[in-house]
């Protein structure tokens, strides 16, 4: 089946340092997702994106649709305390069901 | 305002004890899933509705149903939970194969 491979697992920065997180995979996906959770909580969409090559920010974020629609980065710049979390990317499937990488855990250092 | 709505968002069960896990949508979503996420790990999906159609996957135990009574209102029902049923349950809504968004969650503890 379809899998994901999320990397760093983890991350440890200062406040103020920017930050890069990836996903790659073996299967085309038609629209890559990344979503950002909290502890406690469901979610949260941070962008989506839905042409392979397309750039797109939202905020401090931005992130790209790999040309071969098999990988996709995430950037965060000017990282602050309140971007600590979990950030999942995930694939979409022609089907509409989501395949979710492991997950980068954050932790930003004030 | 919140879009998905799960209720409750802590729930307590007893081991065997049937429970219900509600979610409601104002976003009119045609689809609804339900995911069962374990600590540190990604959601897993467990079973969607495409419409009125049920979509169940494979590895999905039969201790887990679902009932979607009408478009805004979907329910997960675990007939007899047991200790390794003790997860995150996100419901997430999506129209047709868009993008999907998720509830906060209903935190199932089973004692």
């Amino acid at each position: 089946g379809q899998q994901l491979n999320q990397s760093p697992q983890s991350m440890f920065i200062q406040e103020g340092e920017d930050v890069s997180m990836n996903c790659t995979s073996s299967s085309i996906f038609n629209t890559w997702l990344w979503y950002k959770q909290d502890p406690g909580e469901g979610p949260v969409l941070l962008i989506a994106l839905y042409k392979a090559g397309e750039l797109t920010s939202n905020g401090r974020l931005t992130a790209q649709f790999g040309i071969t629609r098999k990988d996709s980065f995430l950037n965060i710049s000017a990282s602050i305390p309140s971007d600590v979390g979990i950030y999942f990317c995930a694939g979409q499937n022609q089907g509409g069901k989501l395949i979710f990488g492991q997950g980068t855990e954050l932790s930003v250092k004030p | 305002d919140a879009m998905v709505i799960q209720n409750p968002r802590y729930q307590v069960t007893q081991f065997g004890k049937p429970v219900t896990l509600s979610c409601s949508q104002t976003l009119n979503h045609n689809v609804m899933y339900w995911y069962q996420q374990k600590s540190s790990q990604a959601p897993k999906l467990l079973f969607h509705y495409y419409d009125k159609d049920f979509n169940n996957e494979a590895d999905t135990p039969d201790n887990f149903q679902s009932r979607r009574p009408n478009t805004s209102f979907c329910f997960l029902d675990i007939r007899s939970p047991g200790l390794g049923d003790a997860a995150m349950y996100l419901c997430a809504t999506a129209r047709g194969n868009e993008k999907l968004f998720f509830g906060s969650g209903t935190q199932l503890s089973v004692l």
